[in-house]
């Protein structure tokens, strides 16, 4: 079946502008989480998703970055007046509910803020 | 202090080898141990897991984990060229939030 999906697969964009990012997870999993990848650097987690609802936000690095979730399908990370050490790959991974270990990754937004 | 550290690497061996990979952490908290495999481009993917001390053999693939070291080891045996990859180990206190690794890139070579 599907995985998780994002897009788009590459953004280009000049410092101070808004860009949306968008993950679609797999069909049924109600758990989804964003994440960060700085180049050669682990992932940083960024918020995750119990149905639309968003218990823990503490990952999400300033008050430019927000997400949400529409009912148990697509997310969107919104970057407002990015910044150039926002660059990096954001991974979106969803699982069946939240307390599992496995989540299932999509390929990644590469953003590069010039 | 990072929440997990992990040797870069890159790490070259030759194709048969036994390879080690090693986390530690700083949090005692921590109750549940995972490692994933990234290929150049894709999101990771979970190769395996762990609740407790003690080792987990799945193939030629064992998970170690020592709470009182606070260190935890992903071994490969056999290892192919296949196995090249960055490997991320993660950790989590509650599978809500989850700590990761900088990654470990492997190479095996033919």
């Amino acid at each position: 079946g599907a995985g998780v999906s994002q897009s788009p697969s590459n953004k280009v964009t000049e410092k101070g502008k808004d860009v949306e990012l968008r993950c679609d997870p797999i069909s049924g999993h109600t758990a989804l989480y964003w994440y960060r990848q700085r180049l050669g650097q682990g992932l940083e987690f960024l918020i995750y998703f119990q149905g639309n609802s968003a218990p823990d936000k503490s990952g999400l690095p300033s008050d430019r970055f927000s997400a949400e979730r529409t009912g148990e399908s697509v997310s969107t990370l919104t970057i407002q007046r990015t910044q150039q050490e926002d660059s990096a790959v954001y991974l979106c991974a969803s699982s069946l509910v939240t307390g599992r270990e496995t989540q299932y990754f999509g390929p990644g937004t590469r953003l590069l803020v010039l | 202090q990072k929440e997990v550290e992990q040797d870069p690497g890159p790490l070259s061996v030759p194709e048969g080898a036994i390879v080690s990979l090693n986390c530690t952490y700083s949090n005692s908290a921590f109750q549940y141990f995972m490692w994933y495999r990234q290929y150049s481009r894709k999101g990771p993917e979970l190769l395996m897991y762990t609740y407790s001390s003690g080792n987990k053999e799945d193939g030629r693939f064992t998970a170690q984990v020592d709470k009182s070291s606070k260190y935890i080891s992903l071994f490969i045996r056999d290892s192919q060229p296949s196995d090249s990859a960055t490997y991320l180990c993660a950790m989590s206190l509650d599978l809500n939030k989850f700590y990761f690794g900088s990654g470990t890139k492997l190479n095996v070579k033919p």
